[in-house]
């Protein structure tokens, strides 16, 4: 089982759609959660950090439950340049930095 | 923002030569870098990590006499894939961790380079 498994998708919307993305992983120990954004054949990108007590920052929201270990992202007003892989991420505890990349989800969003 | 550079952006090579990837951190010092691998429509796995000084930590079934890393300065670690071979044809991204301040925790990641094997 992978550590950190995502709905590969593709999420094909219309813009100003609100679209969620759910995550989950195995790992229990593990402290710190994050949503990255991938584009084709770049490098990944910090989206945000994910706090047990749920975060938004503009459009997006991060949620975590830890009793059931699920992260989700919700994106509202869903513009063009969301279109993008995003990855859900787990630093386990005691890891030193490491990160557990999950595969991704792909979002197209169309005009 | 922390910058964190690689190079080459891409190579292709032909099987059984090697290739050296660097990373460097460009506006920061980074104690420990790491070292992914993405193949096409799959996550990122980490090859290994990598602190100033001392001899890379390397994640389970990554051949660290195939994958060789130097992490000789703060600012500097490099990725040498020896006699490479087709099925390493892949995205390599590094990344690096700031060593104080704002940036402490989180990893900065480099541009990736993609390596092609014939």
């Amino acid at each position: 089982r992978k550590e950190v498994e995502q709905d590969p998708g593709p999420f094909n919307v219309p813009e100003g759609a609100t679209v969620a993305f759910n995550c989950t992983y195995s790992n229990s120990a593990s402290q710190s959660f994050f949503w990255y954004r991938q584009d084709c054949r770049k490098e990944p990108k910090l989206l945000m950090s994910v706090y047990s007590s749920g975060n938004e920052d503009g459009r997006f929201t991060a949620q975590l439950n830890r009793a059931s270990q699920y992260i989700s992202l919700l994106i509202r007003d869903s513009k063009l340049s969301d279109s993008a892989t995003y990855l859900c991420v787990s630093e386990p505890s005691g890891g030193y930095n490491k990160l557990i990349f999950g595969a991704g989800t792909r979002l197209a969003v169309h005009p | 923002g922390a910058v964190v550079s690689q190079h080459p952006s891409w190579v292709i090579c032909k099987s059984g030569t090697s290739v050296k990837i660097e990373c460097r951190s460009l506006d920061f010092q980074a104690t420990t870098m790491f070292w992914y691998r993405q193949f096409p429509k799959q996550s990122l796995m980490l090859m290994a990590t990598s602190n100033e000084g001392s001899k890379a930590t390397y994640e389970q079934g990554v051949e660290k006499d195939k994958f060789l890393i130097n992490h000789a300065s703060l600012t500097l670690s490099t990725l040498t894939v020896t006699s490479a071979h087709p099925e390493d044809s892949s995205f390599y991204i590094c990344s690096a961790r700031g060593l104080a301040g704002e940036s402490y925790n989180e990893q900065f990641f480099g541009p990736g380079t993609r390596l092609t094997v014939l």
